[in-house]
């Protein structure tokens, strides 16, 4: 199946830094999405962005689909950031109902 | 709008019981999905159904079964359980209908605990 690296797997920030998440994946998708998991397990979702960039206030997103990446972007964090944020993909070809998950990367914003 | 609902929002189970797992999708939403999450697998899709027939499914064992019914509620059963069957299952909702954007919400999961 389709395999998906999330980086880096851990990041501490002090509130008001920026960052940046990377998702490698293995194959051409037709579906990616960004969901944030906040420390109480509800897994929120922030981009449907299987190519192309997209803004949502601090939040941005873009997939290079022809380089098989997606980068997302967090500017001026806030201490409600934290959490764990997965990237989930769905192989061209197959349904868009069978995400496969990255292992995630656990944020950290310090006050 | 009511989001997804799942219920009970945790369980403790012996092993070789078996459970049962509610989930009530987004009004309107015809397809749901449920996944498994583990401190070691990670995010792990179990099944999908749309309009009460299973569309598609994961590598999990047959003691993981689902359902849907006419009103698009769900419900999963684990039966035989295992200890490693302890896991937060988290159901998502989505229209079902392969449009473009289409977003996957998810509920709050059900913690399942075996001992």
């Amino acid at each position: 199946g389709i395999q998906v690296e999330q980086s880096p797997p851990d990041l501490i920030l002090q509130e008001g830094a920026n960052s940046t998440l990377r998702c490698n994946f293995s194959d051409s998708v037709n579906n990616l999405q960004w969901f944030h998991q906040n420390p109480w397990g509800q897994l929120i979702n922030l981009f449907y962005i299987p190519s192309g960039t997209k803004q949502n206030g601090r939040l941005s997103a873009t997939t290079v689909a022809t380089e098989r990446y997606s980068l997302l972007y967090i500017s001026s964090s806030q201490t409600t950031d934290s959490g764990v944020y997965f990237c989930a993909v769905e192989r061209t070809g197959g349904s868009n109902y069978k995400l496969t998950f990255g292992k995630g990367t656990l944020l950290t914003v310090n006050p | 709008k009511a989001g997804v609902t799942q219920t009970p929002r945790y369980l403790i189970k012996t092993r070789g019981q078996q459970v049962t797992l509610s989930c009530s999708p987004i009004s309107g939403h015809r397809s749901v999905s449920w996944y498994q999450q583990t401190p070691g697998q990670g995010l792990q899709f179990l099944f999908e159904y749309f309009s009460e027939t299973q569309r598609n499914k994961g590598n999990f064992p047959g003691r993981f079964s689902g359902r849907q019914f006419s009103n698009s509620r769900s419900e999963m059963n684990v039966s035989t359980l295992e200890l490693g069957d302890s896991a937060l299952y988290l159901c998502a909702s989505s229209w079902g209908t392969g449009s473009t954007n289409e977003k996957l919400f998810f509920g709050s999961g059900t913690q399942l605990s075996v001992l």
